[in-house]
């Protein structure tokens, strides 16, 4: 089956620092979406991205499906971006990458 | 509306009851999921109902049972669990199977088994 990694796994940031998270994915795909999951366990829709790039405020992200990765990259952080970062990838249905747990201090 | 609901929020069960878990969307969406995830690890795949039909069973033991009586409605029966059976259960809904644009997650049923 697709193997799916994150990294970093865990993020301590500043308020205000930006950063990247990345996705690696082992096969082609047709669907790739990144989540946040907030602290109560909310999972929370943020690009619908198997190829190219977006943009949505301080997010934007950038699916390369050839190479088979794609990037998250957070501007400005803000303390409420806490929580855990996860991509989805997959075809027939979704496998949920390891996670990016990302913690921004006031 | 663009939600996904799920009810109960919180569920504390013992091991010989039987719950329900319930799972409402209303975006016509056609393809239903559920998924179990501990602790500090990704949410699993347990089922999904394309056009209310079970299309994917990912091995779930038979004391989760799943039931889509409409094209708006997901239940997930639950029935003489085990203590490691404790974890959120998410529900989502696409569009379709295998067209994902507009995935939508539910809030979760956070279930303790004692």
């Amino acid at each position: 089956g697709i193997q799916v990694e994150q990294s970093p796994p865990d993020l301590i940031l500043q308020e205000g620092a930006n950063s990247t998270l990345r996705c690696n994915f082992s096969d082609s795909v047709n669907n790739l979406q990144w989540f946040h999951q907030n602290p109560w366990g909310q999972l929370i829709n943020l690009f619908y991205i198997p190829s190219g790039t977006k943009q949505n405020g301080r997010l934007s992200a950038t699916t390369v499906a050839t190479e088979r990765y794609s990037l998250l990259y957070i501007s400005s952080s803000q303390t409420t971006d806490s929580g855990v970062y996860f991509c989805a990838v997959g075809t027939y249905k979704y496998i949920f990458g390891t996670g990016t747990r990302l913690k921004v201090l006031a | 509306d663009t939600e996904v609901t799920q009810t109960p929020k919180h569920l504390v069960m013992g091991m010989t009851n039987k719950k329900s878990l319930k799972c409402e969307q209303h975006m016509g969406h056609r393809a239903m999921y559920w998924y179990k995830q501990k602790a500090k690890k990704p949410p699993e795949l347990m089922f999904v109902y394309s056009y209310e039909k079970l299309s994917i069973n990912e091995s779930v033991p038979s004391r989760f049972s799943p039931e889509c009586p409409n094209s708006s409605l997901l239940n997930l029966h639950l029935h003489a669990l085990q203590p490691e059976d404790s974890a959120l259960y998410l529900c989502a809904s696409s569009q379709a199977p295998r067209d994902y644009y507009g995935y939508t997650f539910g809030s979760g049923t956070r279930l303790t088994v004692v």
